[in-house]
C-alpha cells in the first residue's frame, strides 16, 4: 500500500525566515513519482515539482529547494527567505509505476507573518 | 492560453437535485480526474478517465457520475444520492497517466441550500 504523511498540519514563521515542510512516503514499488503542489487561498493547485524514484539529486528553483532521500523515504521542501506570498497549503503526493491515481498527503498550511 | 477551466465557480444545490460541474481542457491531455476536497483535508479521487468513452471509479465515487464523450470535456454530476455534497471540487488533467504531472483547474465550490 502507498501512503503520504505530512505530519506538520500548520506552520507559522516570520517573513524572511527559512522553513522546511516535511513529507514522508511509503511504497513497495521501486519505481514511483513524487510531487509537490501549492494551494493558495484562491483554491487552485499549482504544480511545483515532480521527481522520479531514480533521481535523488536535490533540486533548487529560486527560493525553493527539495531534498529527496530514499534512505528515509522523505521528500522535504524548503522555502528560503520566505515571503508573505508563500502563505498557502502545500501538498505532497505519490504515485507508483502503473498506478492509475496519485495519493495526496493531508497538506501543511503555511502562514508567513509580515 | 492552454489550461483547464471549471464552471461555475460557486454552485448551490437544493435537496433532491442533481447538479453538473463542468471541466474543460485545451491541453490535448488524454487523462482527466475529479477530486473532492473537504475543509482541512487532502484531495480524494472521485472518478478518472484515461481515454474518451472510458472512465473508472476512484475512492469515493458513490453519489457521483461522469461522462467522457469528448477528449476536452469531463463533466461531473453530483446526484441526489450524494448526501453530503458540500465541498470544493477540483478537476485535473495529465498527458497520459497518473505518472505524469496533473494540472488543475480553479475549482468549483458546491453548497447545499
Amino acid at each position: 500500500a502507498q501512503k503520504v504523511t505530512q505530519a506538520q498540519t500548520e506552520i507559522s514563521v516570520v517573513e524572511k525566515e527559512d522553513v522546511t515542510l516535511d513529507c514522508v512516503y511509503e511504497t513497495r514499488d521501486t519505481t514511483y513519482y513524487l510531487f509537490w503542489y501549492k494551494q493558495p487561498p484562491s483554491g487552485e493547485l499549482v504544480f511545483l515539482i515532480r521527481r522520479n524514484s531514480f533521481d535523488e539529486q536535490n533540486e533548487i528553483s529560486g527560493r525553493y529547494s527539495w531534498n529527496f532521500q530514499k534512505s528515509t523515504s522523505s521528500f522535504n521542501f524548503t522555502i528560503t527567505a520566505s515571503q508573505v506570498v508563500d502563505s498557502a497549503v502545500y501538498f505532497c503526493a505519490l504515485t507508483q509505476n502503473r498506478d492509475d491515481k496519485i495519493i495526496f498527503g493531508k497538506g501543511t498550511r503555511l502562514h508567513i507573518l509580515p | 492560453d492552454g489550461g483547464i477551466t471549471q464552471s461555475p465557480k460557486y454552485l448551490f444545490r437544493k435537496e433532491g437535485q442533481n447538479v453538473t460541474l463542468s471541466c474543460e481542457q485545451n491541453l490535448n491531455h488524454d487523462a482527466m480526474y475529479w477530486y473532492r476536497q473537504d475543509p482541512g483535508q487532502g484531495l480524494r479521487l472521485i472518478y478518472y478517465s484515461q481515454i474518451v468513452n472510458d472512465f473508472q471509479k476512484g475512492d469515493i465515487a458513490e453519489g457521483y457520475s461522469v461522462s467522457r464523450e469528448k477528449k476536452e470535456s469531463f463533466p461531473l454530476t453530483v446526484t441526489s444520492a450524494q448526501k453530503n455534497p458540500t465541498a470544493f471540487y477540483l478537476c485535473a488533467s495529465s498527458i497520459t497517466s497518473a505518472q505524469e504531472t496533473q494540472y488543475f483547474g480553479p475549482g468549483t465550490r458546491l453548497l447545499v441550500l
